[in-house]
C-alpha cells in the first residue's frame, strides 16, 4: 500500500532563510507525487507535482522539489522564505490504479518569523 | 475559468441529523473527489465520481454517500450525524483522464456537529 510520511509537523524559519519540508513516500510502483499548500480557512492549492521525466520539479511561488527514487523522498524547498509562505503544506501520492485517489501526509505547518 | 465551488461554506447540525453538501467542478471537468479533513485524522479520501459513476471509495461507513449529476456537479450526504463527523469537507475536480493530472480543490465546507 502506498503511504506518505512528512517529517516535522511544525517548522519555523526566519524570513529570508531556506525552507525545507520533508516528505518520504512508500510505493511499489513509480509514484505520482504532489505538494499542496493550505492557507487558513481555504482549500488546497497545488504547488508542484512529479509525474515522469525531470526529477527536479519547479512550482509556484519559488518552490521546488526533487524526486529521489533511491531515498523515496520528495522534499520541498524554497531558497528564501517570505512571510506570506506561512501556511500548512501537504505532500501526497496518487494511488496507482486508484484513479484520482490521493494519499496525503499529515502536513507540516510552516511558520515564518521576522 | 471559475474554480471549484462548494456550498454551503459553513454548516451547523446536531447529532442524528443528515446533511447534504454540494460541489460544482471546474467547467469541463468530469471527475469529482471528496475528502474529509480533521485535526486528528488529517486528509482522508471519501470517494470519487466520474461520469455519474462512483469509481473509487475510501474507508468510510455507509452513512457517507454521494452522487454526481449529468452536469458533473456532485453532492455528498452524511446521514445520522455523529460528533466525529465535524470536519472540513473538500471536493476536488479534474478532467478524469489520467493519473498525472492535477486535482483542483474547492474552499471546503466546514461542518460542525453539536
Amino acid at each position: 500500500a502506498q503511504s506518505v510520511t512528512q517529517l516535522g509537523s511544525h517548522v519555523s524559519v526566519s524570513e529570508g532563510a531556506l525552507v525545507l519540508l520533508r516528505c518520504n513516500y512508500s510505493s511499489s510502483v513509480p509514484p505520482y507525487l504532489f505538494w499542496y499548500v493550505q492557507y487558513p480557512n481555504q482549500g488546497l492549492q497545488l504547488l508542484l507535482k512529479y509525474t515522469t521525466g525531470a526529477t527536479l520539479v519547479k512550482g509556484i511561488n519559488g518552490f521546488e522539489a526533487e524526486f529521489k527514487k533511491s531515498e523515496t523522498s520528495f522534499h520541498l524547498t524554497k531558497p528564501s522564505a517570505h512571510m506570506s509562505d506561512a501556511a500548512e503544506y501537504f505532500c501526497a501520492v496518487r494511488v496507482s490504479g486508484g484513479y484520482n485517489k490521493l494519499i496525503f501526509g499529515a502536513g507540516t505547518r510552516l511558520a515564518v518569523h521576522p | 475559468k471559475a474554480g471549484v465551488t462548494q456550498t454551503p461554506r459553513y454548516l451547523i447540525k446536531t447529532r442524528g441529523q443528515q446533511v447534504t453538501l454540494s460541489c460544482s467542478p471546474i467547467s469541463g471537468h468530469r471527475s469529482v473527489s471528496w475528502y474529509q479533513q480533521t485535526p486528528g485524522q488529517g486528509l482522508q479520501f471519501l470517494f470519487e465520481y466520474f461520469s455519474e459513476t462512483q469509481r473509487n471509495k475510501g474507508n468510510f461507513p455507509g452513512r457517507f454517500s454521494g452522487r454526481q449529476f449529468s452536469n458533473s456537479r456532485s453532492e455528498m450526504n452524511v446521514s445520522t450525524l455523529e460528533l466525529g463527523d465535524s470536519a472540513l469537507y473538500l471536493c476536488a475536480s479534474s478532467l478524469g483522464r489520467g493519473a498525472q493530472e492535477t486535482q483542483y480543490f474547492g474552499p471546503g465546507t466546514r461542518l460542525l456537529v453539536l
